[in-house]
């Protein structure tokens, strides 16, 4: 199976941060990943496929980067609403693989 | 809007089997793949298995694999996970999930989910 590693797993920001999450898979997934939000007690929710593309939905402070094996999640300014655990999804290869998560914290 | 809306979780004992339902409306059931989705308490996310958007396409984690059975009804626009077998380590939240390309191809990204049904398998 493919790891997927992803860090920091936790990390305490301010309202109006850039926060960067990186996630490394153990093999070349060219841009086959996607990005999750999951607020406490909630479905994950999608934010982010192709390793680029944002769900129409979400705000266009998210942004990913990233191919291969090196990939990053980054929040231009940290709102209130964003305080969450992200994970990255690799579904290049079989069996699809998480990463461990990301807690986003208020500082 | 897509709606997934699972039910059947509960307690059961270890040796136990349960059956999870997933309603799903707001669009095309019967030309999507689907999936189960399951969270540990306090732990991280694991695929569980996938069905083709007709049934006859299924494929399994390994730690479920021959215990646990995903279907489908399209005419009811529902999905199914049947768990035998169960063990403590089963334990978890299962979404279900909707794969995010229809008809032969799959693509296990996951576009919506629904809002989870808690298994807990405890004597």
């Amino acid at each position: 199976d493919i790891q997927m590693t992803q860090s920091p797993s936790s990390l305490s920001a301010s309202v109006g941060d850039r926060v960067t999450i990186t996630c490394r898979a153990s093999q070349g997934i060219r841009n086959d990943l996607g990005w999750y939000q999951q607020k406490s007690g909630k479905a994950p929710k999608r934010l982010i496929y192709g390793a680029s593309h944002l769900q129409i939905e979400v705000p266009s402070r998210f942004s990913g980067s990233g191919s291969g094996t090196e990939f990053t999640l980054t929040i231009s300014s940290l709102q209130p609403e964003d305080f969450a655990t992200y994970y990255c999804l690799q579904h290049n290869g079989y069996p699809p693989t998480f990463g461990q998560g990301t807690k986003v914290e208020i500082k | 809007q897509v709606q997934l809306v699972e039910s059947g979780g509960g307690v059961v004992q270890p040796g136990g089997s349960l059956r999870l339902s997933c309603a799903a409306s707001g669009f095309t059931f019967n030309t999507y793949g689907m999936h189960w989705v399951r969270q540990a308490p306090g732990r991280g996310l694991e695929w569980v298995a996938f069905i083709s958007y007709d049934g006859s396409n299924k494929n399994y984690a390994d730690s479920v694999k021959g215990r646990f059975t995903i279907s489908r009804d399209n005419s009811k626009n529902t999905l199914y996970l049947q768990m035998n077998s169960l063990r403590a380590e089963d334990t978890a939240i299962y979404y279900c999930a909707k794969d995010i390309t229809n008809f032969a191809v799959v693509t296990y990204y996951f576009d919506y989910w629904g809002q989870g049904s808690l298994v807990t398998v405890s004597s």
